[in-house]
């Protein structure tokens, strides 16, 4: 079956690094496109990230952009998300999720199987 | 970016009677392939999303019948025939047709 485990979060300082890691089984992983999705406590979904199928294609938020870099090794069918410069305003916890691009980068946002999701917590 | 808005932000729901959440976007959803993509997802406390409807209509594998979806355009609704103690949570809906990025609506609180 889809599996998406989520591993590396934490407490980190305001303006320290956090990397997440998203490690699938049960499809074809190097075929798939992994989007990063937070929730802040108490808070709706916020879309982060996104990394097509080859790495070709990355798009970030707004808030995010400059500071994260999604990355996929498909040797290891893991997704990262390397967070710097990280705010009090990045607590939350955070998803992956998969999405499939059949031509290859016009996603279809399937948004079908989700990690457990990881907590990061930014504070002194 | 497209907005999502959601209504009502929280809905107090009666066992066994139906249930309706609704969902505007700031733009049409249509797609230039033609396909409109608005999921709906449900997620219990503690607990990660769960998608529930794709393309507007379209009810996951293992989804209750008694989920539905539904609209077009800007306008769309997820309609639940007859609440079950299990449905109680948080619904999202999310346009995926204009992107990036893919936005979310606030979610709405189902309760009894």
């Amino acid at each position: 079956q889809v599996q998406l485990a989520q591993s590396g979060g934490g407490v980190v300082q305001p303006g320290g690094s956090l990397t997440l890691s998203c490690a699938a089984s049960g499809f074809t992983f190097k075929n798939y496109a992994i989007h990063w999705v937070r929730q802040a406590p108490g808070k709706g979904l916020e879309w982060v990230a996104i990394i097509s199928y080859d790495e070709a294609i990355k798009y970030y938020s707004d808030d995010v952009k400059g500071r994260f870099t999604i990355s996929k090794d498909n040797s290891k069918n893991t997704v990262y998300l390397q967070m710097n410069s990280l705010r009090a305003d990045d607590t939350g916890v955070y998803y992956c999720v998969r999405d499939w691009a059949p031509g290859g980068y016009d996603f279809l946002s399937w948004f079908d199987f989700w990690g457990q999701g990881t907590l990061v917590t930014v504070s002194s | 970016d497209v907005v999502m808005t959601q209504s009502p932000p929280s809905l107090a729901v009666t066992l066994g009677q139906p249930a309706s959440i609704s969902c505007t976007s700031s733009q049409s959803l249509v797609h230039t392939d033609g396909y409109t993509y608005v999921n709906w997802f449900h997620q219990r406390p503690g607990q990660s999303p769960r998608r529930l409807i794709y393309k507007v209509s379209k009810r996951d594998s293992g989804v209750p019948d008694r989920f539905s979806g539904s609209g077009s355009g800007t306008n769309f609704t997820l309609r639940i025939t007859r609440v079950e103690a299990e449905d109680v949570g948080f619904y999202y809906c999310m346009q995926g047709s204009h992107w990036p990025p893919w936005t979310f609506g606030q979610g709405t609180r189902v309760e009894f």
